[in-house]
Order: structure tokens, then C-alpha cells, then sequence
């Protein structure tokens, strides 16, 4: 079973900054955290990925705090392209032979 | 850029046939995955596999089984295919990092 917790949908509105958590309270020393978008009728994508404090690229922050229980994602202001299915998965990058993605958090990006 | 390939984006079958499905990757991963996507349900792991002629089951193994003969090709086998495998698989591959490349993903109907 996947290994993290996240809300099962949210909406925004054109503009806002959007922060997406993750909990994952078993998280093992060796494990990254990882998160993914998905479009509909495509695979998902690779967004970021982190294993403590905070993780800037052009597309997503990633904020996790010194416990690493948690994670969030934060989308600088969202468009209506960003409406998508978001996915948290942590994993040992080493082996990383057994991803398992939970049913994903869906935001809504509304005009 | 990484490829990963499906045979197929949309197929028809009749139940009770055996049914493959094919995905190939050229980037030379060791992990490759096969998951199925249903509305509501995210990606639910089928079996994936870290090398050549291993395989391991993942959440929903039964009525699946798979193949790979080779590092660049995973096989996803439906022994004798049911309504209720009609569905979105995607196939994955990951190489040293939490990174994962999709397919773009087989539609199948079984009729």
C-alpha cells in the first residue's frame, strides 16, 4: 500500500499560490520524497523531489521540515493548466523498486 | 530524452482471451512497472521488476501475470481477460533516481 496521505481533492482560483502536504509518518532515513502530476489520458510527470528542508525548480517548491513526516508542495501562481491529479511517493532512490502511488490529491484551477 | 514506449494506446479484446501488452525503455533502467488507472482509484501497482527475469507482485497481482526477458522490454500478460480489466494501464521505468518515466498508456476494453 502506498506509504503517504494526502487530500483527495482541492480547488483554487487562477493566480493564488497553491500548497498541496503529504504526510508520510513512516518515512525511512534512505527515502526521498518525490511528486508527480497527471493530465488526463497521460502518465504522470516528475514535478520535484526532495529529502529535507526546502527544494525550489521553475515548476514547484517542496517544503519539508526537520522531522520529514510531511511534505508540501507549493505552486506559485496557478494557471488553469495546473489542474491535475498530484501525487506524493516516497522511496529509496538506491532501489526505488517499489512505487507505489495512493490515489493522488486533484485540484481543481478555476478562472 | 527518455522513451518509454506502449505498444498499443487503445485496444479491444474479447473475454477470455490472452492478452499482451507490451512496453519497452531505452535508457537502460534496471526497475520497470506496470500499473492500471481507474477514475477514482489513482495508480494501483500490477507487478514491476528490478531485473531481467525478476518480477515482484504489487497490489493487484491476480489475473496478471508478467515478463521480461530482456532489460529494455516488460511484458503485461492477462492470462484470460474479464470485464472487470477493462481499465487505463501505464507502464514506468526508473534508473538509480526517484525519477520515474511513463508510457502513455494502453486503453483496453474487454467485451
Amino acid at each position: 500500500l502506498a506509504k503517504t496521505t494526502q487530500p483527495i481533492s482541492m480547488d483554487s482560483y487562477e493566480g493564488q499560490e497553491v500548497n498541496i502536504t503529504c504526510s508520510h509518518n513512516n518515512i525511512a532515513t534512505n527515502d526521498y520524497i518525490t511528486w508527480y502530476q497527471q493530465f488526463p489520458s497521460q502518465g504522470p510527470r516528475f514535478i520535484i523531489q526532495g529529502y529535507k528542508t526546502k527544494v525550489t525548480n521553475e515548476v514547484a517548491s517542496l517544503f519539508i521540515p526537520a522531522d520529514r513526516k510531511s511534505s508540501t508542495l507549493s505552486l506559485p501562481r496557478v494557471s488553469l493548466s495546473d489542474t491535475a491529479v498530484y501525487y506524493c511517493l516516497v522511496g529509496d532512490p538506491l532501489y526505488n523498486n517499489d512505487m507505489r502511488f495512493g490515489a493522488g490529491t486533484r485540484l481543481t484551477v478555476k478562472p | 530524452d527518455v522513451k518509454v514506449t506502449q505498444s498499443s494506446r487503445y485496444l479491444v479484446k474479447r473475454t477470455g482471451e490472452k492478452v499482451f501488452l507490451e512496453c519497452v525503455q531505452d535508457m537502460d533502467h534496471e526497475n520497470m512497472f506496470w500499473y492500471r488507472q481507474d477514475p477514482g482509484l489513482g495508480l494501483r501497482l500490477i507487478y514491476f521488476s528490478y531485473d531481467v527475469k525478476m518480477k515482484e507482485k504489487g497490489d493487484i497481482p491476480e489475473g496478471y501475470s508478467v515478463s521480461r526477458e530482456k532489460k529494455e522490454r516488460f511484458s503485461l500478460i492477462l492470462e484470460s481477460a474479464s470485464t472487470n480489466q477493462t481499465s487505463m494501464y501505464l507502464c514506468a521505468s526508473t534508473g538509480g533516481t526517484t525519477e520515474a518515466f511513463f508510457g502513455q498508456g494502453t486503453r483496453l476494453t474487454v467485451v
